[in-house]
């Protein structure tokens, strides 16, 4: 099993609907979870950082974290054509100094016009 | 304010010869981290300096690999010699503080082997 999971997709939603990005994590007590968005060639650009359970908004973005079931999920509201991207998950480390980030493989989103 | 810029954008060089990757974080970010993808495989850590200091360098495949940040600012990584399989795209991130800090990540170097 891999320590963070995510379906490598393509996911293809068209322009204007809900995108829903999903990840699962093996480690119960990780602390700190993040969704970044890579484009091809760029570097992995962060857009969401959670730490609590529950929802955190931030414009068309919605991060909710479930630690019970070790879950954490990415909403993208009208979604637009450059929302096209691989999103990558991220949980940061249990505990200590360590910034050590383990990732998932990434899903790679395609917003149809 | 400048981002994490990483050099050079792309290496391409024989099996057994050296090379040098070099970082140059946020200014002002004491953390600095080296990251690894190679290709059809997940992002994975590498290690972590605080200032000059390997907090955790746990994720250095061996010892051909040499990562220094003297003075604490900028890093290099260093392959010598350079295997077949250290093909992949080498990325440096950067944070203001650790373990919860948010962290921002450069374009990458990628790097051929051949």
């Amino acid at each position: 099993q891999k320590e963070v999971e995510q379906n490598s997709g393509p996911l293809s939603v068209p322009e204007g609907a809900i995108a829903s990005l999903n990840c699962t994590y093996s480690d119960r007590v990780s602390q700190s979870f993040f969704w970044y968005r890579q484009y091809s060639g760029k570097s992995p650009e962060l857009i969401m950082s959670i730490y609590s359970n529950g929802d955190k908004e931030d414009g068309r973005f919605t991060a909710q974290l479930n630690k019970a079931s070790q879950y954490v999920s990415l909403l993208i509201r009208d979604s637009q054509p450059s929302d096209s991207a691989t999103y990558l998950c991220a949980v940061g480390p249990r505990s200590g100094n360590t910034g050590k980030l383990i990732f998932g493989q990434g899903t790679t989103l395609q917003v149809k016009p | 304010e400048a981002g994490v810029t990483q050099f050079p954008s792309h290496s391409v060089i024989e099996k057994g010869q050296t090379v040098t990757l070099r970082c140059d974080p946020i200014s002002g970010h004491d953390n600095l981290y080296w990251y690894r993808r190679v290709m059809g495989k997940e992002i994975k850590f590498l290690l972590h300096f605080v200032k000059e200091s390997k907090q955790d360098e746990s994720g250095m495949p061996n010892n051909r690999f040499l990562a220094e940040r003297t003075g604490g600012t900028y890093s290099t990584l260093k392959v010598q010699p350079a295997e077949l399989e250290d093909s992949g795209v080498y990325f440096c991130a950067s944070s203001q503080g650790t373990g919860n800090q948010p962290q921002h990540f450069g374009d990458g170097t990628r790097l051929s082997i051949l």
